[in-house]
């Protein structure tokens, strides 16, 4: 079993509609919590990051963790065709980073 | 401008012919990291490294050496190259570990037959 699980997808939306992406994890000492974006033929990076359970904005992004649940989801609102890309879930704990697969979205116009 | 530059970009090669994946960043970040990309499989690391002189093991390190001689390089190096080492490989750096942070390079685009 992966210790992060994440759908892959792919995910088409229309624009204006709200992403929901989530990943699920079984290693519970994993203390921070992070979202990268992937655009096509590029490196990762970074979206939004969290220490703790609870909901995290920026703009048009929301982050959640539920650590007792072991679940944290991404929120997209009015999504726009250039938020088309692979968003990748993230988890650390010490120096070790593992991701999840990547969901791909395409958000239609 | 702050980057992480890898090279080559793209390189097809034979079994068995050892190669460098080279990687430089310019942004005096102590950590860094080798990761390969798969299909399905997502981003796994293969190698990182706290500072100078400093590596330790991720979760796919078999058939890879990396060294950290300077802050600002790190080379990936597979000694004898197998099909299954064919990938997508990204180096990243960071400033700050526990914030999870990571720049990463444009990736390395390798095909071993």
């Amino acid at each position: 079993q992966k210790e992060v699980e994440q759908d892959p997808g792919p995910l088409s939306v229309p624009e204006g509609a709200i992403v929901s992406l989530n990943c699920t994890y079984s290693n519970s000492a994993f203390q921070y919590f992070m979202w990268y974006r992937q655009y096509s033929r590029k490196g990762p990076e970074l979206l939004m990051y969290t220490y703790s359970s609870g909901n995290k904005e920026d703009g048009r992004f929301t982050a959640q963790v539920d650590k007792s649940s072991k679940y944290i989801s991404l929120f997209i609102r009015d999504s726009q065709p250039s938020d088309s890309a692979t968003y990748l879930c993230a988890m650390r704990v010490d120096y070790k980073l593992s991701f999840g697969a990547g969901t791909t979205v395409t958000v239609r116009a | 401008e702050a980057q992480v530059t890898q090279n080559p970009r793209y390189l097809i090669t034979v079994t068995g012919k050892k190669l460098t994946v080279t990687c430089s960043q310019n942004m005096n970040h102590e950590y860094m990291s080798w990761y390969r990309q798969d299909p399905g499989l997502g981003l796994r690391q293969i190698y990182y490294s706290m500072n100078v002189e400093v590596t330790d093991k991720g979760d796919v390190p078999e058939g890879y050496k990396v060294s950290r001689k300077e802050k600002r390089n790190f080379p990936l190096i597979l000694e004898s190259p197998s099909p299954n080492q064919t990938s997508l490989y990204f180096c990243a750096s960071s400033y700050n570990i526990p914030t999870g942070e990571l720049f990463f390079g444009e990736g390395s685009r390798l095909t071993v037959l």
